[in-house]
């Protein structure tokens, strides 16, 4: 069955430190992976996807198809990337643009 | 700029009422989405529809029905609401009908059913 797994329900790291938020994902097709996000009081966007290869505020994700993991990484982080972040899955077998999405992982970055 | 709007922000029904919740797309986009945002199993789809009057479910949809009369709006419906109901409601959308492609999301609806 399609799953994506976020082991940790909450990341807790100082300003500058690097940062690493798990994702591993169930999918027997060629998946295409997302990352999205939600700031306090803000609506749930996209973050990066795998397949634009973008390094965006300072994130990126290979994904390893090896592994089945779409990690998502920072070098420093910062306090504003205090935030909820999902990882997301598509494919062509789940059809029509469904994403399945893992619980969430909070991201607390602290001065 | 893409713009997925939602009735309410906030709604308190009771236990047995039939609920409405509404979602509005200015972009023409072709699919739309319900789904329920709950801590520690993050989001979860109930419904979806990928054309006007077209709809397929998804992980969970039980206790709930859709309907989309135009493109552009997507409306969620409890027959009958119970408090395992009470929850965090998103409404999204996305372009393309047969690709991966990016969802928007409007700024969900927290529904209590007391």
């Amino acid at each position: 069955a399609q799953r994506v797994t976020q082991p940790e329900k909450l990341l807790s790291v100082f300003k500058g430190a690097p940062v690493e938020l798990k994702c591993n994902y169930s999918y027997s097709g060629s998946p295409e992976l997302f990352w999205y996000v939600q700031y306090s009081r803000q609506r749930l966007q996209l973050l990066l996807r795998h397949i634009s290869r973008e390094s965006i505020k300072g994130f990126t994700a290979d994904l390893n198809k090896g592994e089945t993991s779409f990690h998502l990484k920072k070098p420093f982080a910062q306090e504003e990337d205090s935030a909820m972040y999902y990882c997301a899955l598509s494919g062509l077998g789940l059809g029509y643009n469904k994403l399945i999405f893992g619980a969430g992982t909070r991201l607390a970055v602290h001065p | 700029d893409v713009k997925v709007t939602q009735s309410s922000r906030y709604l308190v029904k009771r236990t047995g009422e039939k609920v409405f919740l509404e979602c509005v797309q200015d972009m023409d986009h072709e699919n739309m989405f319900w789904y329920r945002q709950d801590p520690g199993l993050g989001l979860r789809l109930i419904y979806f529809s990928y054309d006007v009057k077209m709809k397929e479910k998804g992980d969970i949809p039980e206790g709930y029905s859709v309907s989309r009369e135009k493109k552009e709006r997507f409306s969620l419906i409890l027959e009958s609401a119970s408090t395992n109901q009470t929850s965090m409601y998103l409404c999204a959308s996305s372009l393309l009908r047969l690709a991966a492609d990016t969802q928007y999301f409007g700024p969900g609806t927290r529904l209590t059913v007391l």
